[in-house]
């Protein structure tokens, strides 16, 4: 069946190390994966998307990875910060499928 | 130049009520989502509108569902004889154009008792 599986548990980090968020899928092609961030009782916010042909998308402290291959996506924030701190969802879209989210990981970043 | 929101931010209902949620998204995005959100969950998509057609409804659970979109900007999605599975965070979002960036709203959160 298809799947999409983030970070199982919450990811705690010490300020200003580098949080790497993981995104793995089975059984899917997706065109494009998109990641978001969420606070809690808001809707998610778009970050990141970026394309199969593409390897490598970054924007400020963010740089997100596709391997198709290995069917991930790995999700990095350098330099973290207490305000990073928020759940974070990648999402998938394919030709056969809708927009197809993970169930997130929650990042903390303490001081 | 206001994002997407959405009405009511918090719903109760009585098992077997009615429910509708209101949508309404960012000016001249034509596509428009709704996914049901259950805590500690990601968004599953739930349908999809094109302007006003509705172009995939594969989502829905079950035929208590149901959505429109008759002008083509805001959208309502109703759930008839609401049951308590139904409580969930209910998601909006619209893009300028098919399934790229999307804006989301709010949340409606939906407590069914």
């Amino acid at each position: 069946s298809q799947k999409i599986e983030q970070n199982s548990e919450a990811l705690n980090i010490q300020e200003g190390k580098t949080a790497t968020l993981t995104c793995n899928y089975t059984n899917y092609s997706p065109a494009y994966l998109q990641w978001y961030r969420q606070d809690p009782g808001r809707g998610p916010v778009f970050l990141l998307l970026i394309r199969e042909n593409e390897k490598e998308k970054r924007k400020e402290r963010l740089k997100v990875t596709f391997d198709t291959t290995l069917k991930q996506s790995l999700f990095h924030i350098t330099a973290s910060q207490p305000a990073d701190s928020a759940t974070y969802l990648c999402a998938l879209y394919s030709s056969a499928s809708k927009i197809i989210f993970g169930s997130g990981t929650r990042l903390s970043i303490r001081p | 130049g206001a994002g997407v929101s959405q009405s009511p931010r918090y719903k109760v209902a009585k098992r077997g009520q009615d429910v509708a949620l209101r949508c309404d998204p960012i000016s001249g995005h034509v596509s428009l989502f709704w996914y049901q959100q259950a805590l500690g969950q990601g968004p599953e998509f739930l349908t999809y509108f094109q302007n006003e057609a509705q172009l995939d409804k594969s989502g829905l659970p079950s035929d208590r569902f149901f959505a429109e979109r008759p002008e083509g900007s805001v959208s309502t999605l109703k759930i008839q004889r609401t049951q308590q599975e139904d409580s969930a965070v209910y998601l909006c979002a619209s893009s300028p154009a098919g399934v790229n960036e999307q804006f989301f709203g709010p949340g409606t959160r939906l407590t069914v008792l």
